[in-house]
């Protein structure tokens, strides 16, 4: 089964900290995704990364960065954190495989509550 | 750009009875569709999805959804509810300028009691 692990299911964090959110995956897939989810509004897209050193913008990039210096692992930075990144973040990947069927394995998920 | 819409914020059923959660799409070109479920403090887990052939889809858990391309939607069923489908159910898109870039939509929950 594929497996992708976040590293922290719970966070708090103080008003303008640095915060780091790591995802690991372990099927060698190439594609992986952040998202955060915030009741009434869905999952919306963060950033996501289709190779390594790879990065690409998502609906909502404004406030975080990426890092993919690994196949394996993606994580997401949160350079200063504010109160309305208060949220669950859930990491997703894909490979070639289901390219073509958009099928997404995610992780359980990071709840980051921001004081 | 790609969207989809779920109308209902809750689905309320009652177990053995037929359900239907809403979805309507808008996208260029053929969409590709998928169903998501999350349980209680877990991610998402893959339910089904529409590319292309038979408008009736099957997927896990006894769930089926209908391809209507006239009307735009993909509504998910299943002809018996129980409790343990009690959870949240995402619609989505796949975003058509390629990869695995899904559009998600805000969510049904669906409560089935007893």
């Amino acid at each position: 089964d594929v497996k992708v692990t976040q590293s922290s299911r719970y966070l708090v964090k103080r008003t303008g900290e640095k915060v780091f959110l790591e995802c690991v995956q372990d099927m060698d897939h190439e594609n992986m995704f952040w998202y955060r989810q915030d009741p009434g509004l869905g999952l919306r897209l963060i950033y996501f990364s289709y190779d390594v050193k790879m990065k690409e913008k998502g609906d909502i990039p404004e406030g975080y960065s990426v890092s993919r210096e690994k196949k394996e692992r993606f994580s997401l930075i949160l350079e200063s954190a504010s109160t309305n990144q208060t949220s669950m973040y859930l990491c997703a990947s894909s490979g070639l495989a289901e390219q073509n069927t958009g099928e997404l394995f995610f992780g359980e998920g990071s709840r980051l509550t921001v004081l | 750009a790609q969207s989809v819409a779920q109308p209902e914020d809750q689905v309320n059923v009652a177990e053995g009875n037929p359900l239907t959660v809403k979805c309507t799409y808008s996208v260029s070109g053929n969409p590709y569709l998928f169903w998501y479920v999350q349980y209680p403090n877990r991610g998402l887990q893959f339910l089904l999805k529409y590319i292309t052939g038979d408008n009736l889809v099957k997927g896990s858990y006894g769930f089926e959804a209908e391809f209507n391309k006239s009307q735009t939607s993909f509504h998910l069923k299943k002809p018996s509810a129980l409790v343990s489908d009690s959870a949240l159910y995402f619609c989505a898109v796949r975003d058509t300028g390629g990869g695995n870039k899904l559009t998600f939509g805000t969510g049904t929950q669906l409560k089935v009691e007893l």
